[in-house]
């Protein structure tokens, strides 16, 4: 099971918006609603950010949204902050030999 | 408040053995499955193995399948992973993490500390 494409990085300056794609095929982001994205800061654990495509989990600010169209999921961050300065993965549900894969990771900098 | 402790890591040789743990607290473990995510220092998390709430059906990677066992302690709120056959390539920090409740499930909000795993000669 291939890694879901994601860009190496991105980067914003602090209050502007940026958006991180999550490509995969029909048997997993565009098969299924079952994408979620995590926040990894160096040495610490990843944080849950988006599941199901859209869905946020409690706590977690409302500047994070995801979106979906075809093959290719979007993690979307508004009012872009110092501390949103991290790698960020996706992942989702497969029908392919392994029933979950993530995506390469993308580094976030905030300028 | 839920809570993941990994333990178990360490220096082994390749061909070598390890069992690594996760102790689990804050949430009904009975009811989730259980996810083993690893990270080689500097690179991409790559998902590993999931096990169901009640021990019947495991999934593993391509990359493991046939030399890792993931396994669980209902009663001891313990997650495992046997790995055998070790190579260098599998030298890594192992999360484990809390799945959902669906077939569909992956890593969800709970993650361990993580623990490292080095092989080498």
């Amino acid at each position: 099971q291939s890694a879901l494409t994601q860009p190496a990085s991105v980067s914003g300056s602090p209050g502007q918006s940026i958006t991180i794609s999550c490509t995969g095929s029909t048997s997993d982001v565009g098969g299924y609603n079952f994408v979620s994205w995590f926040q990894q800061h160096p040495g610490k654990a990843p944080k849950f950010i988006i599941y199901d495509v859209t869905a946020r989990p409690s706590g977690v600010s409302s500047r994070f949204s995801g979106s979906k169209s075809g093959n290719t999921a979007s993690l979307t961050i508004s009012g872009l902050q110092a501390d949103d300065e991290a790698d960020y993965y996706c992942s989702s549900y497969t029908s392919g030999s392994t029933p979950v894969v993530f995506g390469g990771g993308t580094k976030l900098t905030v300028l | 408040e839920a809570q993941l402790v990994e333990s178990g890591g360490g220096l082994v040789q390749p061909g070598g053995s390890l069992r690594l743990s996760c102790a689990a607290s804050g949430f009904t473990f009975s009811d989730y499955w259980m996810h083993w995510v690893r990270q080689v220092p500097g690179k991409g998390l790559v998902w590993v193995s999931r096990i169901k709430n009640d021990g019947s059906t495991a999934d593993y990677a391509d990359s493991v399948r046939g030399r890792f066992t993931i396994s669980r302690d209902n009663a001891k709120n313990t997650l495992y992973l046997q790995m055998n056959s070790l190579r260098v390539e599998d030298t890594a920090v192992y999360y484990c993490a809390r799945g959902g409740r669906a077939v569909t499930n992956q890593p969800s909000g709970d993650w361990g500390q993580g623990t490292l795993v080095t092989v080498s000669s």
